[in-house]
């Protein structure tokens, strides 16, 4: 079946520094998802990317979504406090099949 | 607030025992799944429900069953409680239209302990 991989399991930065988690999936997709879950909460929506080379921005933070549809990555600059979290990717195969979640990237920021 | 709303929000039941989550999903949304997630284990898709009927199923164990009646709301059944069942379990919901905004709404989480 459908399998998404996360790396790296754990991040430690400071704050200030930038983040980078990366997604790889063993099957093409038609989309990925990225969300987001504070510790203690529910994964909260981020983004969606659909085209293949897509990349997206919210502020500090950038999406990319690879040529071949397999592999995506967030990549954050200078990390706050507030990014603290795990960062999941979640991929489908097609419109209609359920959300494929990777196992996450938890990052930890140091002030 | 996602708008999808999960009962209980703690259960603590014994080895052995059933019990029973409910999920309302996001009003108008259709679809719902169900989710596991274990200490570092991420997010493990256990179920999907489409308009009441089984849409997809994932690493749901045969003690473990779901339904989704007319109203949307859903229901996931665990029975023959183990320890290693003890964890959290989410609810979500999309629309499930298959174009444009897809994005899942995850309730605040079930956390089950078996003692």
């Amino acid at each position: 079946g459908q399998q998404v991989m996360q790396i790296p399991q754990y991040q430690h930065v400071q704050e200030g520094e930038d983040f980078t988690t990366y997604c790889n999936s063993s099957t093409t997709l038609s989309n990925i998802q990225w969300y987001k879950q504070r510790p203690g909460g529910h994964p909260v929506f981020l983004i969606q990317l659909v085209k293949s080379g897509e990349v997206k921005k919210q502020k500090r933070l950038t999406f990319q979504f690879g040529e071949a549809k397999k592999n995506s990555s967030l990549h954050i600059t200078a990390t706050q406090t507030t990014d603290v979290g795990t960062y999941f990717c979640a991929g489908r195969n097609s419109g209609n099949t359920p959300l494929v979640f990777g196992k996450g990237t938890r990052l930890s920021v140091i002030a | 607030d996602s708008g999808v709303t999960q009962t209980p929000k703690h259960l603590i039941t014994a080895t052995g025992q059933r019990v029973t989550l409910r999920c309302s999903p996001r009003s108008g949304d259709l679809s719902v799944y169900w989710y596991q997630q274990s200490l570092d284990q991420g997010l493990q898709f256990l179920i999907q429900y489409y308009n009441g009927e089984e849409r997809a199923k994932g690493n749901i164990l045969e003690r473990f069953s779901a339904q989704q009646f007319p109203d949307l709301h859903s229901e996931l059944n665990l029975s023959s409680l183990e320890l290693g069942d003890s964890a959290l379990y989410f609810c979500a919901s999309s629309a499930q239209s298959g174009v444009g905004n897809t994005e899942a709404f995850f309730g605040q989480g079930t956390r089950l302990t078996v003692v």
